[in-house]
């Protein structure tokens, strides 16, 4: 069964102080990981695609990474509107269409 | 601006009642999921469709869940009898799935469903 672990559940941060989140994965074959920010009151809005181990995209202040066992999403300098919800999911290269998502990290950015 | 629509965005009802989602996906998407969302259980995928065909729905109470595809522009999630732990936000997304493509799914907006 595919698992995915986000940490940590809350993070509060100072306008402009960098720093990560953490999504850590068991799956049986990785066929990708997405990334997703939610605002209170919305659906998911998607962010990244992941593929294979090594890769790396960026958008604006955020850079996400990916190795076999985790994925990292790098928050550089953020701003009050960073605030949200970030989601982690993977698919399975086994299980269709299938996302299996964490729990989220709760990112609150201070002016 | 295309995006995933829903209907009704807020739905209170009394247990017992039914209760009828309604999602217009994106135009071109193939591909239609229904998640629900509760601060206990996060996320979870209930059911999804491809081409209007019915892939997947173990994630579905069947007792009293169901979950159709009138026509590519319509998908219905539909609750009867409803029950309080039904309470929840549920959302429907939509994909373009192609043969070893990988799939981003958009989502709309939600429907959020208290049921008394």
């Amino acid at each position: 069964e595919d698992q995915v672990t986000q940490s940590p559940e809350a993070l509060r941060l100072q306008e402009g102080e960098s720093s990560s989140l953490n999504c850590s994965y068991t799956v049986s074959g990785l066929r990708g990981l997405f990334w997703y920010r939610q605002d209170p009151g919305k659906g998911p809005e998607f962010l990244f695609t992941l593929y294979s181990a090594g890769e790396e995209k960026e958008k604006e202040r955020l850079k996400a990474t990916l190795t076999k066992k985790e994925s990292f999403l790098h928050i550089t300098a953020p701003k009050p509107e960073d605030s949200a919800t970030y989601l982690c999911a993977v698919q399975d290269a086994t299980s269709g269409s299938r996302l299996t998502f964490g729990e989220g990290t709760q990112l609150t950015v201070n002016p | 601006d295309a995006r995933v629509t829903q209907t009704p965005r807020h739905k209170v009802t009394e247990m017992g009642q039914e209760v009828t989602m309604r999602c217009q996906p994106i135009l071109g998407h193939n591909t239609v999921f229904w998640y629900r969302q509760t601060m206990m259980q996060g996320l979870e995928l209930l059911a999804y469709f491809r081409n209007r065909a019915p892939l997947d729905d173990s994630g579905m109470p069947k007792d009293r869940f169901s979950a159709e595809m009138p026509d590519a522009t319509l998908a219905t999630l539909k609750i009867q009898p409803s029950e309080p732990r039904d309470s929840a936000v549920y959302f429907c997304a939509s994909g373009l799935v192609l043969p070893r493509s990988y799939n981003e799914q958009f989502f709309g907006p939600g429907t959020r469903l208290t049921v008394l």
